[in-house]
């Protein structure tokens, strides 16, 4: 089957636009994750949907920064009037459920993101 | 709150050398620890998982022993080879929610 696709694949865009990242995780994932790789920081954990709810978005950088999913399953990441510090990798990835026990986090090849 | 801790990069070995790359980390209760590696051009894969103390994750020849005593997993592998070349990352997952902290990355080179 098919594994988490992200698009675009590529995004540049000037300081001050919205934009808006998408996610499609693997059928039947119930949890979904938004992580953000930033070049010399590793990546950062954004937010966390399990279905349609958002329980954890302690990980948002600030209120620029919003998602969404829907039908519990493909979620946008928007990020409105854009900075150059947005500029990064923005990955996403899919796991069968959350909870007590681990299961395992399929990743996204990355949307990576340029602000001029 | 919980995070990781691991050896900074770049690193660079011959081929058939040893490779140990460090992780520590904090956390309340008992994550999951877990090693990613990202090869050129390519997006993050699983290369290895631990999820209790003492137990061991092996992959394509990598190790790692999940330390509760110290805190570590550090990664393992006897002979490197060129194409072990990538950005290794540790990471741990919180119980609460399933999401995971990552360290910074090592990138590894492997030189013929």
């Amino acid at each position: 089957g098919a594994g988490v696709s992200q698009s675009p694949s590529n995004k540049v865009t000037e300081k001050g636009k919205d934009v808006e990242l998408r996610c499609d995780p693997i059928s039947g994932h119930t949890a979904l994750y938004w992580y953000r790789q930033s070049l010399g920081q590793g990546l950062e954990f954004l937010i966390y949907f399990q279905g349609n709810s958002a329980p954890d978005k302690s990980g948002l950088p600030s209120d620029r920064f919003s998602a969404e999913r829907t039908g519990g399953s493909v979620s946008t990441l928007t990020i409105q009037r854009t900075q150059q510090e947005d500029s990064a990798v923005y990955l996403c990835a899919s796991s069968s459920s959350s909870g007590s026990t681990y299961n395992e986090q399929f990743f996204g090849p990355g949307t990576r993101l340029t602000v001029l | 709150g919980d995070s990781v801790t691991q050896m900074e990069g770049p690193v660079t070995l011959s081929e058939e050398a040893f490779l140990t790359i460090n992780c520590t980390y904090t956390a309340t209760g008992y994550p999951s620890l877990f090693w990613y590696v990202q090869y050129p051009g390519e997006g993050l894969q699983l290369l290895l998982k631990a999820t209790k103390a003492d137990d061991k994750g092996s992959n394509k020849g990598f190790e790692a022993t999940y330390r509760k005593e110290t805190t570590s997993f550090h990664l393992e592998k006897g002979s490197v080879q060129v194409s072990d070349s990538a950005v290794y990352f540790c990471a741990l997952t919180r119980l609460a929610n399933n999401d995971m902290r990552f360290g910074a990355g090592t990138r590894l080179t492997v030189k013929p």
